[in-house]
């Protein structure tokens, strides 16, 4: 079975400092991985992914995520935040040939000014 | 190119009541998929579809149905809805299934925010 683990419910931070929101996984086999971002009453947005390649994902609006296989981690990252960046985030897995797309509970985000 | 739109955006139901959520995307893509959203508990699916002419259970099947109506649409549907359907619905769209790492992006539509006395 896959799953995913979001360990904080909230993140606070000022602006223009690093944001970080933490995400590990488990899954069998390789595993394809996703960041979304949800505002509130909008649905979900797609912010990055890890497919394959690259450790260091760059996705939108700066942010960034590294995948780390040896601590199952896929940890969203973002090195200056902005107010316009609090929002709901959630990382998602996905096995190879598996059609199922499984969702962390979701760590909302507050960047206070 | 309005990518996923989903109909009616909030509902009220009386328990018992059945009603059906309309999803559909313009992005030519083959799979599609229906999932909730429920306080703490991320998103899960409910039901997905590969491929038109195809439908598979997911995480929450149950008091639910869909049809694949074409390439397009995909509707869910509570045959008699209850109070522990309350939830927001989301439907989603990818290119493909499983064939290529790259084509799995799932695009989500603005949700349907269901309410069930």
């Amino acid at each position: 079975a896959q799953s995913v683990a979001q360990p904080e419910d909230q993140v606070n931070v000022a602006e223009g400092n690093p944001l970080t929101v933490k995400c590990t996984y488990s899954v069998s086999g390789n595993p394809y991985l996703f960041w979304y971002v949800q505002y509130p009453n909008r649905g979900l947005q797609f912010l990055l992914k890890y497919i394959t390649g690259d450790n260091l994902v760059k996705g939108s609006y700066g942010f960034e995520a590294e995948f780390n296989k040896s601590q199952t981690s896929f940890h969203l990252k973002k090195p200056s935040a902005l107010v316009s960046d609090s929002a709901l985030y959630f990382c998602a897995v996905r096995g190879t040939g598996d059609y199922k797309l499984s969702f962390g509970a979701g760590t909302t985000v507050t960047v206070r000014a | 190119n309005a990518g996923v739109t989903q109909t009616p955006k909030f509902q009220v139901l009386k328990t018992g009541q059945s009603m059906t959520l309309q999803c559909a995307q313009d992005m030519n893509h083959n799979s599609m998929y229906w999932y909730r959203q429920d306080p703490g508990m991320g998103l899960r699916l409910i039901y997905y579809s590969a491929s038109e002419g195809t439908t598979d259970k997911g995480e929450v099947p149950n008091g639910y149905n869909v049809s694949r109506l074409n390439k397009r649409e995909f509707s869910l549907r509570l045959e008699s809805a209850a109070p522990s359907q309350t939830s927001v619905y989301f439907c989603a769209s990818s290119e493909a299934g499983t064939s290529g790492g790259n084509r799995e992006t799932q695009y989500f539509g603005p949700g349907t925010r269901l309410l069930v006395l």
